[in-house]
């Protein structure tokens, strides 16, 4: 079975510092891993995808994640946040390239 | 990448009635998905609604209660019928390309 499980269910970071969320997954596979943004009234958009290839992955707007399957995490870096930042975060695996499971999702608030 | 769109984006209907929401992608697509999301909570996968079989549901989501077509491929609907204020939410749908899933802008979904 997969699961996810965000840590962290809010974060809030000044405008030009670093973001850091954080994400553990459970799976019986080798699975693959995505990060999927979503802004206030709007759909979801990837971000980025981990499918067993170069385990730091990078993604849109400066963002990027590293898989590590010691740890079982699929955390999601940005060096300086911006303001267009501020939105709902999951991330999600899949074993069997279909089904997705979503994490509850990290909000992030952008301070000026 | 796939452009999904699906109408209504939003609707308030009332208790008992029922809403069929569309679905159209610009590729022909072999899986497509149906989720919801309930206020404040992550998505949950309804149903796979594969061209030219019967969909198949997820536990907790009956056919009787959200009617699947999927008539070709770059279209479906989602039926949420005999709707209660607990039907409040956001369907999305979404459709598989290579491995990854693209999704909707979502209907948002009020029952009074």
């Amino acid at each position: 079975a997969q699961s996810v499980t965000q840590l962290d269910s809010h974060v809030s970071v000044s405008e030009g510092t670093p973001v850091l969320l954080r994400c553990n997954y459970s799976s019986s596979y080798s699975p693959s891993l995505f990060w999927y943004v979503q802004h206030p009234n709007k759909g979801l958009q990837l971000l980025l995808k981990y499918t067993s290839a170069a385990t730091l992955v990078k993604g849109i707007n400066g963002f990027e994640a590293e898989f590590k399957k010691s740890e079982t995490s699929f955390h999601l870096t940005k060096p300086s946040a911006h303001m267009s930042d501020a939105a709902e975060y999951f991330c999600v695996v899949s074993e069997n390239d279909y089904k997705l499971s979503f994490g509850a999702g990290t909000t992030v608030t952008v301070r000026a | 990448s796939a452009v999904i769109s699906q109408k209504p984006s939003r609707d308030i209907c009332q208790r008992g009635t029922s809403l069929t929401i569309q679905c159209q992608v610009d590729s022909q697509v072999t899986m497509m998905f149906w989720y919801r999301q309930q206020p404040g909570q992550s998505l949950t996968l309804i149903a796979t609604a594969n061209q030219g079989s019967e969909a198949t549901y997820e536990s907790g989501f009956v056919i009787d209660k959200f009617p699947i077509s999927r008539p070709n491929l770059t279209f479906s609907t989602l039926t949420v019928s005999n709707m209660s204020p607990e039907d409040s939410s956001i369907y999305l749908c979404s459709v598989k390309l290579t491995d990854t899933q693209y999704f909707g802008p979502g209907t948002r979904l009020t029952v009074l």
